[in-house]
């Protein structure tokens, strides 16, 4: 069974750009969550989507937005970059049926803002 | 709001020997708490997670502990090897229990086993 895949894996932007994520959640989840992983802020969560519709947001500037498709799939935008918007942002999928089950992580897309 | 210290920030430890993480959360309506583990240019790797009506769960070298009075849950490894050596996450899903797909982490421990 895949699991969660997240392309591209590297990313380099210009201050001033936007740019999106991609995300493909592990067969059958209907989940997909996003975090920012930061040295500093450490792990933070900024949005999750179930069945294409937002579940949960973090506390994120609205420049950071996300979109599910009907296949799962997500994918997070973040317009306007900034230097501090460098980080590793990882997507996890979970949810099968009805229920809750457990959040499994993708390999991440490192993002360097120039 | 959501809030999860983690202790220690470092843990260095001989091969063999057992390693503790202690996690405490503040919103009580947390009720799943997972633990990951993070190797260097990877994605964290879910390890061992326990629900609140559980106060303990093994899984060989495994276990974690829950304490929902006083809030806090522990990470024990025993027998450590040297790849055990990662940053290990302690998280709680405190969204009032309606999703595990958002959590709230705690800083994180490197965890360093010499062998």
């Amino acid at each position: 069974k895949a699991g969660v895949t997240q392309t591209p894996r590297y990313l380099i932007k210009t201050r001033g750009q936007q740019v999106t994520l991609s995300c493909s959640p592990i067969s059958g989840h209907r989940s997909v969550s996003w975090y920012q992983q930061t040295p500093g802020q450490g792990l933070q969560f900024l949005f999750e989507y179930f069945s294409e519709t937002q579940r949960n947001k973090g506390n994120f500037p609205g420049r950071f937005s996300g979109r599910q498709f009907s296949n799962s799939r997500s994918e997070m935008n973040v317009s306007t970059l900034e230097l501090g918007d460098s980080a590793l942002y990882l997507c996890a999928s979970s949810g099968t049926g009805g229920g809750n089950t457990e959040a499994f992580f993708g390999q991440g897309t490192r993002l360097t803002v120039v | 709001g959501e809030n999860v210290e983690q202790h220690p920030s470092t843990l260095s430890v001989q091969e063999g020997d057992s390693a503790v993480i202690k996690c405490t959360y503040s919103d009580s309506a947390s009720n799943y708490f997972p633990w990951y583990k993070q190797e260097l240019g990877k994605g964290p790797q879910l390890i061992i997670d326990i629900r609140s009506n559980v106060g303990e769960k093994k899984d060989q070298r495994i276990a974690v502990t829950l304490n929902k009075t006083a809030k806090h849950f522990s990470l024990h490894i025993t027998e450590t090897q040297p790849e055990d050596s990662a940053v290990y996450f302690c998280a709680e899903n405190g969204a009032g229990g309606t999703s595990y797909g958002k959590l709230t982490f705690g800083q994180g421990t490197i965890l360093t086993v010499h062998p």
